[in-house]
């Protein structure tokens, strides 16, 4: 069974652009959640969607923000990118929001 | 304070020695705890994944809980060179419809020959 992937790999911005990142998660995965990675920081959770629902937001402005489609691939979007937003985004599948969540090797995304 | 608590080394050990990694928490809430593992420039692997105290154990990997001293750890049997990564710990509540995991800063091992 393919993992989960994410496009693209690596994204070189300018401050002031928005940038869309995707995640495609497990076949027949329902949850998708987003985490940032930063060295000072860490992993820290960004947002969940199941069944194309928001249902849980981590402490991040409301310049971020995400969508799921039907077939439960997600999509995370960054409007009027800062430098301190450069990091690795990490999208995380699983069955349903009870489950054991499985990650993609994520997109590093520089903001210049 | 943080809600996780975790040393981040970097913890270096020779080939075919056990390894230990901890973290502590401050949220009586956590209930299910997971092992990830790391390698430079990849996504977190899932490593093991338990409800609530006690222990469980996978080839050379056992994850223990105990809950009265808000304490998780992960060992390592017979520890290889391709053990080398950073091992995150991380952790939940119970459900409330969602899935939001706090990490621990993660700890980097470096396994030498």
């Amino acid at each position: 069974k393919a993992g989960v992937t994410q496009t693209p790999r690596y994204l070189i911005k300018t401050r002031g652009q928005q940038v869309t990142l995707s995640c495609s998660p497990i076949s027949g995965h329902r949850s998708v959640s987003w985490y940032q990675q930063t060295p000072g920081q860490g992993l820290q959770f960004l947002f969940e969607y199941f069944s194309e629902t928001q249902r849980n937001k981590g402490n991040f402005p409301g310049r971020f923000s995400g969508r799921q489609f039907s077939n439960s691939r997600s999509e995370m979007n960054v409007s009027t990118l800062e430098l301190g937003d450069s990091a690795l985004y990490l999208c995380a599948s699983s069955l349903g929001t009870e489950n054991e969540q499985y990650f993609g090797p994520g997109t590093r995304l520089t903001v210049t | 304070q943080k809600e996780v608590e975790q040393d981040p080394g970097p913890l270096s050990v020779p080939e075919g020695a056990i390894v230990s990694l901890n973290c502590t928490y401050s949220n009586s809430a956590f209930q299910y705890f997971m092992w990830y593992r790391q390698y430079s420039r990849k996504g977190p692997e899932l490593l093991m994944y338990t409800y609530s105290s006690g222990n469980k154990e996978d080839g050379r990997f056992t994850a223990q809980v105990d809950k009265s001293s808000k304490y998780i750890s992960l060992f390592i049997r017979d520890s290889q060179p391709s053990d080398s990564a950073t091992y995150l710990c991380a952790m939940r509540g119970l459900s409330g419809g969602y899935n939001k995991l706090i990490f621990g800063a993660g700890t980097r091992l470096a396994v030498h020959p």
